[in-house]
């Protein structure tokens, strides 16, 4: 079975400081895919990233970037200089390659940038 | 305009009533999704849909029902509420099949069940 373990519940941070969001992961597939999605607090969901289980090459978007490693199941998401738009729940999600789609999400992490 | 859209945004309704959760995309994706998300739990899957007529049970569809007559819609059906049942529902469709697309999301339905 697949899981997806965010342990960081809530975070908070001054504007303009580097946050870390980690997303640890199970599963025993080979080939899976890796997801987050930014839920702001007007509900939506939305999503940000995806990655491959054969494709760790860091990405990086804006103040936004991503480290995959495999050697220890983690797809980490890191907020270079947070802004107050930065606030808003972050969810880590797995889905596993085959005829149907089932993702997993992680209970999410809280962000909040204080001004 | 393209998207998916869930209605109605918010319903009360009171314990052992029928209730139904619509849910409407416009991109012809395959997959469809019905979540159910509580504080602590984050996003909890109830039923999914691989093509119309195709459905599978999530980690949690007890109580809830959902059929997929057509490619577009997937309502779900909560038979005989209750309070437990109060969530935040969010319908999600995607275009993969493979499990490597993101799923779109719709605004969601909040659901009070007194």
């Amino acid at each position: 079975a697949q899981k997806v373990t965010q342990a960081q519940t809530e975070i908070s941070v001054v504007e303009k400081e580097d946050v870390t969001l980690d997303c640890v992961y199970e599963t025993r597939d080979t080939t899976y895919y890796l997801f987050w999605y930014k839920q702001p607090p007007s509900g939506e969901l939305v999503f940000l990233i995806r990655r491959n289980s054969f494709d760790e090459q860091n990405e990086i978007s804006g103040r936004y970037s991503w480290n995959f490693q495999k050697s220890t199941s983690s797809f980490n998401f890191t907020i270079t200089a947070s802004q107050v738009v930065d606030s808003a729940v972050y969810f880590c999600a797995l889905s596993e390659a085959g005829g149907y789609q089932k993702v997993t999400f992680g209970t999410g992490t809280k962000l909040q940038v204080i001004p | 305009d393209a998207g998916i859209t869930q209605s109605p945004r918010y319903k009360i309704t009171e314990t052992g009533r029928q209730v139904t959760l619509m849910c409407h995309q416009t991109w012809s994706h395959s997959y469809m999704f019905w979540y159910r998300q509580d504080l602590g739990h984050g996003l909890r899957l109830i039923y999914y849909s691989a093509a119309a007529d195709i459905t599978d049970k999530g980690e949690v569809p007890d109580g809830y029902v959902v059929s997929r007559s057509k490619t577009e819609n997937f309502p779900l059906t909560l038979e005989s509420a209750t309070r437990s049942q109060t969530s935040v529902y969010f319908c999600a469709s995607s275009g993969g099949s493979q499990g490597d697309q993101p799923q779109h999301f719709g605004d969601g339905t909040r659901l009070s069940i007194l």
